[in-house]
């Protein structure tokens, strides 16, 4: 299994409340990714990052941040949580050099319950 | 813009039977397609990729996958399915540009029956 690591796996908070996750990886990997997971959406990229300092937007981007200042650790705000981004979130990486040939490696999720 | 179509919610099959998990994407320029499976509580896993090549793509567990240009479809089969195969299947594409960002479909719930 890829080395990824998402935390915390489980939150509750309540609306108006900064929430951070953490993704950290152990693969030296270029991109990262957070999706988020919702039923009947599938999964919707939030925002992605193509090396240190570099990041870019997702499709669902708005209410969120991110942050990159290390290869290994990618980080998610929620600078003022609501109920619609109470959601099951992923981190994902990848790589293109190397003989790598891009597919995505998820970590385990992490699950956010906005009340 | 590109997209992913999973046209069916849930796939119901008998174990031993073959399934199919269907897929059509929208995409400028030549596509790259990926399938994921996902079990209860956990994160993606990925099954196989085209890329470029042969038509017929084969991944983990037995599943392989059929690229179709003409009818811009990238089905996922398996020959004999079993009881472990139910999980929640993600076929994917990734876009044209740089960034290596990808597209996935809804997803469709496979349940394999005894």
């Amino acid at each position: 299994d890829a080395g990824i690591t998402q935390s915390p796996r489980h939150k509750v908070t309540e609306t108006g409340t900064p929430v951070t996750l953490r993704c950290h990886q152990t693969e030296n990997h270029r991109y990262m990714y957070w999706y988020r997971q919702d039923p009947g959406h599938g999964l919707r990229l939030i925002h992605y990052s193509y090396g240190v300092k570099d990041t870019d937007k997702g499709e669902v981007s708005d209410g969120y941040s991110v942050s990159r200042s290390k290869t290994e650790d990618f980080l998610l705000t929620l600078e003022s949580a609501t109920s619609s981004q109470t959601s099951v979130y992923f981190c994902a990486i990848s790589e293109l050099a190397g003989g790598h040939t891009g597919e995505l490696f998820f970590g385990e999720g992490s699950r956010l319950t906005v009340l | 813009a590109q997209s992913v179509a999973q046209p069916e919610d849930q796939v119901n099959v008998a174990e031993g039977n073959p399934l199919t998990v269907k897929c059509t994407y929208s995409v400028s320029g030549n596509p790259y397609l990926f399938w994921y499976v996902q079990y209860p509580n956990r994160g993606l896993q990925f099954l196989l990729k085209y890329i470029t090549g042969d038509n017929l793509v084969k991944g983990s567990y037995g599943f392989e996958a059929e690229f179709n240009k003409s009818q811009t479809s990238f089905h996922l089969k398996k020959p004999s399915a079993l009881v472990s195969d139910s999980a929640l299947y993600f076929c994917a594409v990734r876009e044209a540009g740089g960034g290596n960002k990808l597209t996935f479909g809804t997803g469709t719930q496979l349940k394999v029956e005894l």
